[in-house]
């Protein structure tokens, strides 16, 4: 199943809303998860499920979607989410992730 | 608190076996609630999963590397192992380990080793 996010990059300023979008080549009910990734730094578990927040992430990120699109939200960005982030589909193996989504500080 | 360790050599020589061992603390591996993985990265690129294992031993793999990968867990120890036959220089790249929930996603990962693949 390939992933495919749009845009790859995404410059914007803080306090802005962004959403990253990623559409995937067959469906996959809600098995999606998104991740943020900053520079030397492991990927770290934002969303699972397509929309449920994981523990300890701020509630400015949301997800939506089912099937073969999905989004993730940040409503007010902050300087500390300027990063890249990814999307994994865990339906079936092998568990894909999209290219990534470069977001940058406009 | 979880966490996972990636150990190895940080430079492997071309056409030789690629081995990394992810050691997991703070809890164990032999839960029923998760599968241990291996993702890597390339310098620049982005993420790619390798494969994952259940602590009976159960295994999955990225078709794209199954001929040349093979993930092994060591319940005694708390440590799953990969290795990667047949190196080239398209496999440097920063190895992750990572636990896989069954309910959610890769929840927990170690902090990555660069390995680089050069004579």
């Amino acid at each position: 199943i390939q992933l495919t996010q749009s845009p790859s990059f995404l410059s914007a300023s803080v306090g802005d809303r962004v959403t990253i979008t990623c559409r995937a080549s067959q469906g996959i009910s809600s098995y999606l998860a998104w991740y943020q990734q900053k520079p030397g730094k492991a990927p770290k578990l934002l969303i699972y499920a397509a929309s449920t927040l994981q523990s300890g992430v701020p509630s400015r990120f949301s997800g939506s979607g089912s099937g073969t699109e999905f989004t993730l939200t940040i409503s007010s960005l902050q300087p500390e989410d300027f990063a890249t982030y990814y999307c994994q589909q865990l339906n079936s193996y092998p568990c894909s992730f999209g290219q990534g989504t470069k977001l940058e500080i406009k | 608190q979880l966490q996972l360790q990636e150990s190895g050599p940080g430079l492997v020589k071309p056409s030789e076996t690629l081995s990394l061992t992810c050691t997991v603390s703070g809890g164990s591996i032999s839960s029923s609630s998760y599968y241990w993985g291996w993702i890597r990265q390339p310098p620049g690129k982005g993420l790619e999963w390798i494969g994952s294992i259940y602590y009976s031993g159960s295994t999955y793999y990225n078709p794209s590397l199954k001929s040349r990968v093979t993930i092994s867990v060591d319940t005694s120890k708390n440590q799953f192992s990969l290795k990667l036959s047949s190196v080239t220089a398209a496999d440097t790249a920063v190895y992750y380990c990572a636990r896989v929930s069954v309910d959610t996603a890769m929840d927990y990962w170690g902090q990555g080793t660069l390995v680089t693949v050069s004579s």
